[in-house]
């Protein structure tokens, strides 16, 4: 089956240690993202990326990183310089050669650090 | 910049239709998308409208869009339980850097009463 697979589920840290969350998606799509979801705030993008090799931070991008080494992964990591972490995270891909540009979601992580 | 909103809870009794809006500020938006997310879960696509269009149907779900006043609307007709979720709507805009990015509104939690 195509899809988007983010692992784990949920995550539990200790404060100060940095944590890497997967995503993988088997649709061949070109471009992937990952988002931030607060109660009551929406999405907010965090680091996208159209091709491998290259990204670009979103609005939220500090105290995270990323890689695109490879097209079917997008792995983000939550350093320690990010104040507030605790969130459900969510990856999407999308086909830059559609036309309407819909982006596919992952089942998503919960992280939690105390 | 982008804003997009929404309220944030709807009630509505089972077999009642649901209205579900949405205001976006970016006038060039090109597409405007419906997503639905049940609990602990991702983000699924509903349904897209073009922004040359002001209506499209599909099943239960009917968008009406209105271009002159910024306005989205998602019409669930015969509201079931199943129906239960968070209703993200999302505009398509040029980011600064000229690669296509969605903006997602803060979500409407739709509760259904028996």
């Amino acid at each position: 089956d195509g899809g988007i697979t983010q692992s784990p589920k949920y995550l539990f840290r200790k404060e100060g240690q940095n944590v890497t969350l997967s995503c993988e998606q088997n649709l061949n799509h070109d471009a992937m993202y990952w988002y931030r979801q607060d109660p009551g705030q929406g999405l907010r993008l965090i680091y996208y990326s159209q091709i491998v090799n290259d990204f670009q931070k979103g609005d939220i991008a500090e105290g995270y990183s990323v890689s695109r080494e490879k097209k079917e992964s997008f792995p983000l990591t939550v350093t320690s310089a990010q104040k507030n972490p605790t969130a459900f995270y969510l990856c999407a891909s999308s086909n830059l050669r559609g036309y309407s540009y819909e982006q596919y979601f992952g089942p998503g992580t919960r992280l939690t650090v105390t | 910049g982008e804003d997009v909103e929404q309220s944030l809870f709807l009630s509505v009794r089972e077999g009642d239709s649901s209205v579900i809006n949405c205001t976006y500020t970016d006038s060039s938006s090109t597409y405007l998308y419906w997503y639905k997310q049940e609990p602990g879960a991702g983000l699924q696509l509903l349904t897209y409208i073009f922004s040359n269009m002001d209506m499209k149907q599909d099943q239960r779900l009917t968008v009406l869009l209105n271009k002159k006043d910024k306005h989205l609307s998602l019409r669930i007709a015969d509201t079931q339980t199943g129906d239960s979720a968070i209703y993200f709507c999302a505009e398509r805009a040029i980011s600064n850097f000229g690669n296509e990015k969605l903006t997602f509104g803060t979500g409407t939690r739709l509760t259904i009463i028996p």
